[in-house]
């Protein structure tokens, strides 16, 4: 069954550097999302890319964050520089053909910012 | 007033058990609503998917929407231990991005 992969499980980095967490969606898809979770807290949503641009973004997506689908395959979050409360699991999310589509989750990028 | 709100739990019941679980919200615009489980540490898995109001069921899964009350459940019926996990109530409507509840921590008990 196609699903979802992220890379790395478990990224760990001193506050003020910059991270890029790896996705690479199910194929055939063509919606993107990244969500997190801080620990204990609910998932959020962060942003939507659809047809090579954001589609939709929060509140918390601010400019040290991006987004980006270097190729065909993988999509990108870029944070650009790091803070504590940047610290929380982030999904990379992908659905089919229409923007209300189900979302199939990845197992998530564990981030720590010491 | 929170935009969806679920009860945390944690809960705990005997294998066998009629699990169920609830979710409010306030946005009237939800119109697809869905259950996700969370296995600790791991991503959302999608469980059921409905739109509108309404029952949905698979298997041991039944999912319920009643848009009027602005209220959604799952049940789970059997429950077995492998069932333990958090359960996540999702909504979406008027724009693509999912809105989650808190979760449920369930945990079934052999």
């Amino acid at each position: 069954e196609p699903e979802v992969t992220q890379t790395p499980s478990h990224q760990v980095t001193q506050m003020g550097q910059e991270v890029i967490l790896r996705c690479v969606p199910i194929s055939n898809h063509l919606y993107f999302y990244w969500y997190r979770q801080i620990l204990g807290q609910k998932v959020e949503f962060l942003v939507s890319f659809y047809n090579n641009e954001i589609s939709e973004k929060s509140e918390i997506f601010d400019d040290q964050f991006s987004v980006e689908r270097p190729d065909g395959s993988n999509f990108t979050l870029k944070i650009r520089s790091t803070k504590l409360e940047d610290s929380a699991m982030y999904f990379c999310a992908s659905s089919e053909t229409s923007r209300l589509a189900t979302q199939y989750f990845g197992p998530g990028t564990r981030l720590t910012v010491l | 007033q929170k935009e969806v709100e679920q009860d945390p739990g944690p809960l705990s019941v005997p294998e066998g058990a009629i699990v169920s679980l609830n979710c409010t919200y306030s946005n009237s615009a939800f119109q697809y609503f869905m259950w996700y489980r969370q296995y600790s540490r791991k991503g959302p898995e999608l469980l059921m998917y409905t739109y509108s109001s309404g029952n949905k069921e698979d298997g041991r899964f039944t999912a319920q929407v009643d848009k009027s009350s602005k209220y959604i459940s799952l049940f789970i019926r059997d429950s077995q231990p492998s069932d333990s996990a958090t359960y996540l109530c999702a909504m979406m409507g008027g724009s693509e991005k999912l809105v989650f509840g808190k979760g449920t921590k369930l945990t079934v008990n052999p």
